[in-house]
């Protein structure tokens, strides 16, 4: 069954450069969930996107931006980069439809590895 | 805010051992509760619990959730090698879906 796509898979950047991630959903699936997962701890949510939409927003820095086009593939933006960017970057995607729990189970990319040095 | 705490944070045992993870949750509007293992790639799908008391069961994994103690666990039995990884537990956010994950258990299966 065809997954989650992201690429690339791994970027290495220095600091104060720019950085573009993008993910692919499943098909069929039209909300996107961008996560940042630090060296061993949880994924912390960053923002999603419904219908190429924002949807929803979390602790994304304001130097990060992002966006869903009608093919539905999302991309993530990452500007000025700092050290501490460095992170796994996940992609997930829920099938269509409302809120409940028939959505709620999302479908992980393999990543982004960001290495800013 | 909704919270979710895992424990044990780490947890080591022998190959053939069983295994029981646990996972407590503060969420409003509770919807579903969600089980993912992650090796050292993309958090992989397990379970996703809705009801209390009704256990899911995949192979030697089963999870069951208690909505009235607002917990749930993840029995692993017959441990092996291969289920060495982190467990993470996560619920929806209410309205918005974004995952509210645990800290993760990280499970290490010794031969």
């Amino acid at each position: 069954a065809a997954g989650v796509i992201q690429s690339p898979r791994h970027l290495i950047k220095e600091k104060r450069e720019t950085a573009t991630l993008k993910c692919y959903p499943i098909p069929r699936h039209d909300t996107v969930y961008w996560y940042q997962q630090g060296p061993g701890q949880d994924p912390q949510f960053l923002i999603s996107f419904y219908e190429k939409m924002q949807s929803d927003k979390g602790s994304i820095p304001d130097r990060f931006s992002a966006q869903q086009f009608s093919d539905y593939h999302s991309e993530l933006n990452m500007s000025s980069l700092e050290l501490g960017d460095s992170a796994l970057y996940f992609c997930a995607s829920t099938p269509r439809g409302l809120a409940g729990p028939s959505t709620d189970t999302q479908y992980f990319g393999p990543g982004t590895r960001l290495t800013v040095l | 805010e909704d919270k979710v705490v895992q424990s044990p944070l780490s947890l080591v045992v022998h190959e053939g051992d069983t295994v029981t993870l646990n996972c407590s949750y503060e969420v409003t509007n509770f919807r579903s509760l969600l089980w993912y293992k992650q090796e050292k790639k993309a958090p992989t799908f397990l379970f996703m619990l809705t009801s209390s008391g009704i256990e899911k069961k995949s192979g030697r994994l089963s999870s069951i959730l208690d909505k009235k103690e607002l917990f749930s666990i993840l029995n692993i039995t017959a441990t092996q090698t291969g289920d060495s990884a982190v467990y993470l537990c996560a619920v929806p956010h209410q309205g918005a879906q974004k995952l509210v994950f645990g800290q993760g258990t990280r499970l290490t299966i010794n031969p």
